[in-house]
């Protein structure tokens, strides 16, 4: 069975970085995409981005393009969401989630899919 | 981006009940939708994924249909475990998007 387990909840100042870490087990590491997906309080779904473990290649929603970093290490089997210059409305729980596929055209290759398994949520508060 | 909008936002039924709710994308994605279901403090749960096919280990009361831009989930008679919140998920383009979701609440 497919786990996904994250790091424990952080609370951090405003400009500063947080870095959220999603191991899997259960499951061949490289096969799937891993995405992130936030919730803030009360609030919806929001996709943030996503890494393709077996190509190393990672992509990212135009809103977070420039902020955020996601990356897979193969050895551990863990993706990690890195997420800099923080702001009280990034605080939210923080999903990582297995991603059901990913695409290849002329520019790259894309993660593309449904989420299909979840991990428990890490909650990350920004404060001063 | 694709925006997804889901109604109604809060949906007020009885156990047993049919609920039925919808999500419209602003741009056709042929059958590229999910949807999930979310209650307090848990992560999201996939249900059905390329707009009519059930998840592993849903329960048949859950059905989707649709293609293009109108889709539909519909529960076909409420239990109480299925009060929740229900979100969509597009897939066709790989700017990943959800709808806003809908609340199913007890009446």
């Amino acid at each position: 069975q497919v786990q996904l387990v994250q790091s424990g909840a952080e609370v951090k100042r405003p400009g500063s970085s947080v870095k959220v870490s999603c191991k899997a087990s259960g499951g061949t590491f490289t096969t799937y995409p891993l995405g992130w997906v936030r919730q803030a309080p009360g609030q919806g779904l929001e996709w943030m981005g996503g890494v393709i473990p077996a190509v190393d290649t990672a992509n990212y929603a135009d809103k977070f393009q420039g902020r955020v970093t996601i990356t897979a290490d193969k050895s551990t089997s863990t993706a990690y969401m890195e997420l800099r210059n923080l702001r009280s409305e990034d605080t939210a729980t923080y999903y990582c989630a297995r991603v059901t596929a990913y695409s290849y055209d002329n520019s790259g290759y894309y993660v593309s899919g449904y989420f299909d398994y979840w991990g428990q949520g890490t909650l990350v508060t920004v404060s001063s | 981006e694709i925006v997804l909008t889901q109604s109604p936002a809060t949906l007020s039924l009885s156990p047993g009940e049919r609920a039925t709710l919808s999500c419209r994308a602003s741009q056709s994605i042929s059958d590229y939708l999910a949807w999930y279901q979310q209650k307090p403090g848990q992560p999201p749960r996939l249900l059905i994924y390329g707009a009519s096919k059930r998840a592993t280990g849903i329960p048949a009361r859950f059905s989707g249909s649709g293609s293009g831009t109108d889709f539909t989930l519909i529960i076909s008679s409420l239990e109480p475990e299925d009060f929740a919140v229900y979100y969509c998920q597009q897939r066709s383009d790989w700017r990943l998007t959800f709808g806003g979701g809908s609340k199913v609440e007890i009446k």
